[in-house]
């Protein structure tokens, strides 16, 4: 059973547009979520994250949006860049020493 | 700051055979993570270690996959007979500290071939 989903397996983007990745989650204990991104051959690095308290956090072009009644977030990307072409992956935890879930990611490209 | 060291970066084993994987985090960190990345899905958590002492292995098969951390340094994961299923992407991670809160740093990982 997947808690966390990421159901678009890859997006494409031109340049300058707005990228909207989406994860949706089903267990209503996850309190704290992330955004990790992954380059071919190099691991996942961090590169957002939002509190349950929160609906929205923002870094730069990245802005993260919580909707906790419809278990929903999404990733914004504005404006996208081709340099962000990547594997995103949505993850999520319930706080305090609980571990980390992942959902399955999608692929983006930015094009020129 | 060097990052998180993985070896060997590539592995093609048959079936039932042995293999390990090696991680060295960054320098003070006290949590170390294993992950399955198996392809097409995102990293599943096998074991977490808290210095040298293991906080969660409730994903870890443990008939044939082990674990250590020597000295609260080091971390070996070992799997002894491999399986086909068992081919993925295993990514060692660390933070300064074991809640969530705290950002995970991931290494390369190694891509592991069962034939």
């Amino acid at each position: 059973d997947q808690q966390v989903k990421q159901n678009s397996p890859s997006l494409s983007v031109q340049e300058g547009r707005i990228s909207i990745l989406n994860c949706d989650y089903t267990n209503s204990m996850f309190d704290y979520f992330l955004w990790y991104k992954k380059y071919p051959a190099e691991g996942p690095t961090f590169l957002i994250s939002i509190s349950s308290i929160k609906d929205k956090n923002e870094d730069g072009r990245f802005t993260v949006f919580l909707n906790k009644s419809a278990k929903h977030l999404s990733l914004h990307i504005v404006p996208s860049q081709p340099g962000d072409s990547a594997v995103y992956f949505c993850a999520a935890s319930a706080g305090g020493y609980s571990t980390l879930t992942f959902g399955k990611g999608t692929m983006l490209l930015v094009s020129p | 700051e060097a990052g998180v060291a993985q070896s060997p970066r590539y592995k093609i084993i048959e079936k039932r055979q042995s293999v390990a994987f090696w991680c060295n985090p960054i320098s003070g960190h006290a949590t170390l993570y294993w992950y399955q990345q198996i392809l097409g899905q995102g990293p599943k958590l096998l074991i977490q270690f808290q210095n040298n002492g293991v906080v969660d292995d409730s994903q870890l098969p443990k008939d044939r996959f082990s674990a250590e951390r020597l000295k609260g340094v080091d971390s070996t994961l070992k799997i002894q007979p491999a399986k086909l299923e068992d081919s993925a992407v295993y990514l060692c991670a660390s933070s300064l500290a074991g809640d969530s809160y705290n950002e995970q740093f991931f290494g390369p990982g190694t891509r592991l071939t069962v034939l």
